[in-house]
């Protein structure tokens, strides 16, 4: 079944303490983003990528890294989580051909206190 | 810089009946995709309809359809006959269509209640 992955689905962490959100496809994907979405606002892009080892900042990347070592892999990482970053995040994968369907994982539910 | 406007951010509708989710856009692009999405409680992003901004038909898929009219820069999606499973939050998202990008551009959503 042609899928992305995110794990874990739901997370509470703590100030500070490093986290990774991991996700990955298996559609043979070039593109992948991740999105942010808090209420009243949408989803927002934070970072995406292109192809391995080519990523890009989106509209919120503060705060953020990611990583594209393989084509199916696009982990988020929280390097120090604020209270601010509590919110539903969500990875997509997407084909070369930009009049296609971006494919959403299941999201993540992450609350920093 | 794109930007997308759904203006209702709650609607109620009954069963059976047919309901338009407003959207509209704007953009300097000549070229462009508008898709919607459906994001039930469980919380899953599902995609139901793609419109390019050179169909010169609006975009169909099963109960739903999208009412493009390009000179207001609107692609409102049409629900025939809602049925309860259709309660949920939906998203107006656009992308333009030139190589790299990759963004997608999203409204703030309408969250859709069907009332039996």
């Amino acid at each position: 079944e042609a899928q992305v992955t995110q794990n874990p689905r739901y997370l509470i962490t703590v100030t500070g303490k490093k986290l990774t959100v991991t996700c990955s496809q298996n559609m043979n994907h070039e593109y992948m983003s991740w999105y942010r979405q808090d209420p009243g606002l949408g989803l927002r892009q934070i970072y995406y990528s292109m192809n391995v080892e080519v990523t890009d900042k989106g509209d919120v990347p503060e705060g953020y890294k990611v990583s594209r070592k393989e084509k199916r892999n696009f982990p988020l990482i929280l390097e120090s989580p604020s209270p601010n970053q509590t919110s539903l995040y969500f990875c997509a994968s997407s084909l070369g051909q930009l009049n296609t369907e971006a494919f959403f994982g299941q999201g993540t539910r992450l609350t920093v206190v | 810089a794109q930007k997308i406007t759904q203006t209702q951010p709650g609607m109620f509708v009954q069963e059976k009946e047919a309901v338009t989710l407003d959207c509209t856009y704007d953009t300097s692009d000549q070229s462009y995709g508008l898709f919607w999405y459906k994001q039930p409680s469980s919380g899953e992003m599902i995609f139901l309809i793609y419109q390019g901004s050179y169909d010169e038909q609006n975009a169909t898929e099963g109960r739903y359809s999208l009412n493009f009219q390009k000179a207001r820069k609107s692609a409102n999606l049409v629900i025939s006959a809602s049925q309860l499973g259709d309660s949920a939050m939906y998203f107006c998202a656009m992308r333009p269509i030139i190589q790299g990008a990759q963004k997608l551009v999203f409204g703030q959503g309408t969250r859709l209640t069907i009332n039996p």
